[in-house]
């Protein structure tokens, strides 16, 4: 069974950077890219970005552009995304999702839950 | 490209048949994805190249469109199915702002 999971929950003061982890089981870590998806309480699905984890290559949202870093270690199939500078408005639960052939994000992990407050 | 989901919100009864629109603001083929979001929960799709159904989702739901118009259609409503659903199209991977499909 294909699994995504993400590190835990965490509080940042604003300016802090936070960095999530999304650990890749039962599949061929390389071979599908991973995106990160985030969603503020009780708002929509805002896309941040995607690491391609065999290249290591990524492409940013504009939003996003210069704040967010995505990175993987492929010996143990994790991917990582760094947010910095961080801001009140970036409390939002931040999700993984592995995309399948340009179709669909078909596995997401389960969320963390980032709070930025003083 | 942006996506324009409408309605944002919906009221409906078991066993209802209720349809909700995507529109692209630029065309995207058949680049689109659709997604149930229960609350707690993380996305999970239902629909993807427009029209084609993920395995293990029941063929109550379907979708259709090309280009910058889309559908997705629940027919016989369950009380499972009362949730948010969200498009996506798969060139730049944005989101419609999503709708809340609620019992009446």
């Amino acid at each position: 069974q294909v699994q995504l999971v993400q590190s835990g929950a965490e509080v940042k003061k604003p300016g802090a950077s936070v960095k999530v982890s999304c650990k890749a089981s039962e599949y061929t870590f390389t071979s599908y890219d991973i995106h990160w998806v985030r969603q503020a309480t009780g708002q929509g699905l805002e896309w941040m970005g995607w690491i391609n984890p065999n290249s290591g290559h990524t492409g940013y949202a504009p939003t996003f552009q210069g704040r967010v870093t995505m990175t993987r270690d492929t010996s143990i199939g994790t991917a990582y995304m760094e947010l910095s500078s961080l801001r009140s408005d970036d409390t939002a639960v931040y999700y993984c999702a592995r995309e399948v052939d340009d179709t669909a994000f078909d596995y997401w992990g389960q969320g963390t839950l980032v709070t930025v407050s003083s | 490209t942006q996506l324009t989901q409408s309605p944002s919100s919906l009221s409906a009864s078991v066993g209802d048949r209720v349809t909700i629109t995507c529109r692209a603001s630029q065309g995207i083929r058949s680049y689109l994805a659709w997604y149930q979001q229960k609350p707690g929960k993380a996305p999970k799709v239902l629909i993807y190249a427009a029209s084609t159904l993920q395995s293990g989702v029941p063929s109550r739901f379907s979708g259709s469109g090309s280009g910058t118009e889309f559908s997705l259609i629940i027919s016989n409503l369950q009380p499972e199915d009362f949730a948010t659903y969200y498009c996506q199209q798969l060139n730049s991977y944005s989101f419609g702002q999503g709708t809340r499909l609620e019992i009446k």
